[in-house]
C-alpha cells in the first residue's frame, strides 16, 4: 500500500531535550516536505527536499533541522525544542512540487 | 507569509445544499490544489487545476481558477454529512508549497 508513515504519532517532551520525528514514504517520490499546523494558521512549510542530499528552508525553518540521506526517509530534528514548537506536524511526499502531495497521519508534539 | 487565504473561515449548511469556498493567492502559480482534512488527521488530495485551466470537475466537486484575479473556488454539490471537514487550497511557487488557512465546513444531517 502506498503510504507516508510518521513516528511517533504523539510525543510529550521537555524544553531542550533533542528529538527526532521520522518520516518514510514507499512511493519513490522525489519531493518531500515537513509542515506544522497551528490553529488559525493553516499548514506552514518548515523544510522541503527536492531529492536526496538536497534540502532547503520553507517558511518557518527556525529551530528545525532535516536530512535526506535516502530517497524514502526525511527525518525532522528538533535539537533544542521550545514550547512554541508545540504543534501538529505533517510529513508529505510527491513526485515534484507541482504534483499531488501525499500526507502522513501527523505527529502531535507537546513541549513543556 | 501565507500564499493563500480562504473565505469563509467557517460554513454551516444543511445536507443536500451546495457549499462554495473561495481561495485567493498572491503570486504566480503552476497549479492550484484543494485538500480536505478530517479533524486533526492527515490531508487528502481532492483536485488539482493547472494554471492554464479555468474549470475542472471531479464527481460532486467543481473547481474554478481565475489567474487574473488570483483566485479559485471549490463547489461541493449536494453535500452530505460525511463532507464535514476542513478544506484547504494550496499553491506552489519556486519549489515551496503554500496552504491557505482553510474553510471549516459543517454539514448538518
Amino acid at each position: 500500500e502506498a503510504q507516508v508513515t510518521q513516528n511517533p504519532r504523539y510525543l510529550i517532551t521537555v524544553t531542550g531535550k533533542k528529538l527526532t520525528v521520522t518520516c518514510s514514504q514507499n512511493m519513490n517520490h522525489e519531493y518531500m516536505s515537513w509542515y506544522r499546523q497551528d490553529p488559525g494558521l493553516g499548514l506552514r512549510q518548515i523544510y522541503y527536499s527536492m531529492n536526496v542530499e538536497v534540502t532547503d528552508k520553507g517558511d518557518v525553518p527556525e529551530g528545525y533541522k532535516v536530512s535526506r540521506k535516502e530517497k524514502r526517509n526525511f527525518p525532522l530534528i528538533l535539537e533544542s525544542p521550545s514550547p512554541n514548537q508545540t504543534s501538529l506536524y505533517f510529513c508529505a511526499s510527491s513526485w515534484t512540487v507541482t504534483d499531488t502531495q501525499y500526507f502522513g497521519p501527523g505527529t502531535r508534539l507537546t513541549v513543556l | 507569509s501565507q500564499q493563500g487565504e480562504e473565505d469563509p473561515q467557517a460554513l454551516s449548511i444543511q445536507e443536500g445544499e451546495n457549499a462554495t469556498m473561495n481561495c485567493s493567492y498572491k503570486t504566480s502559480i503552476n497549479n492550484l490544489q484543494w485538500y480536505r482534512q478530517n479533524s486533526g488527521r492527515g490531508l487528502v488530495h481532492l483536485i488539482l487545476i493547472r494554471s492554464n485551466e479555468r474549470e475542472k470537475h471531479s464527481g460532486r466537486l467543481r473547481v474554478t481558477l481565475d489567474t487574473s484575479k488570483k483566485s479559485s473556488s471549490l463547489l461541493i454539490t449536494a453535500s452530505r454529512a460525511a463532507d464535514t471537514a476542513s478544506y484547504f487550497c494550496a499553491t506552489d511557487n519556486f519549489n515551496k508549497f503554500y496552504f491557505g488557512s482553510g474553510t471549516k465546513l459543517n454539514v448538518k444531517p
